[in-house]
């Protein structure tokens, strides 16, 4: 597609549901990134995928976050019995390669009730 | 870690003052730098990448500058206009750990620019 496409847009989960986030990144880009981002802050890393690998998941913040890319393309991002902290909005970025530029998706805000 | 630092956090104007906003790195060993554009609730917009071979980058009324010994890049805004308001990110993109690349935000200038 034309840009990076997440969904949902919103999503309102209940403490405890797991939820799952969709990333549809660039066709062709092999670079992809997960972001979480508070409010009033700035976008921390999460995980990375060059193609199918999941190079780097130093970011993730527990156990109850678990991200794959069984294809090399669509990203899924699924967060496991969610707690209020995990409230915040999720940002996808994909890029061609390794040293150039991305683009990010509107991405998805999650309310945990 | 690396460590991206953007002063000033807030920044609030008349229309058509010329402003500079910061982004500071502590890693000289840098592959790129990005800016970027946030509306409330919105995603990220590219403005402008810098590349660690360049200097500066010029789009429309927008200006980057790199200083790799300092650490330091610029966004220039020429005559500011009530649309520039949103916050502004700078991205820091350099070599990690595994070989990974993971770009690195600072916390962002919120910009208002009022009639």
């Amino acid at each position: 597609g034309a840009g990076v496409s997440q969904s949902p847009r919103y999503k309102v989960a209940k403490r405890g549901q797991d939820v799952a986030l969709r990333c549809d990144p660039i066709s062709g880009h092999v670079s992809l990134f997960w972001y979480q981002q508070a409010l009033g802050q700035g976008p921390e890393f999460l995980t990375y995928f060059q193609n199918e690998a999941q190079l780097d998941k130093s970011g993730l913040p527990s156990d109850r976050f678990f991200a794959e890319r069984p294809e090399g393309s669509v990203s899924t991002l699924k967060i496991q019995r969610t707690q209020q902290e995990d409230s915040a909005v999720y940002l996808c970025a994909s890029s061609i390669g390794t040293s150039g530029g991305y683009t990010f998706g509107s991405g998805t805000r999650l309310t945990v009730v | 870690k690396q460590e991206v630092t953007q002063i000033p956090a807030a920044l609030s104007v008349p229309e058509g003052e010329n402003l500079v906003l910061n982004c500071s790195f502590t890693d000289s060993a840098i592959y790129n730098l990005q800016w970027f554009r946030q509306d409330p609730g919105k995603g990220l917009t590219s403005l402008l990448l810098i590349q660690s071979s360049q200097r500066e980058q010029t789009s429309g009324r927008l200006n980057a500058s790199l200083d790799k010994s300092s650490g330091r890049s610029t966004l220039y805004i020429a005559a500011s206009q009530p649309g520039d308001s949103a916050t502004y990110l700078c991205a820091f993109r350099g070599p990690a750990s595994g070989g990974s690349y993971i770009p690195t935000f600072g916390r962002g200038t919120s910009l208002i620019v009022h009639p």
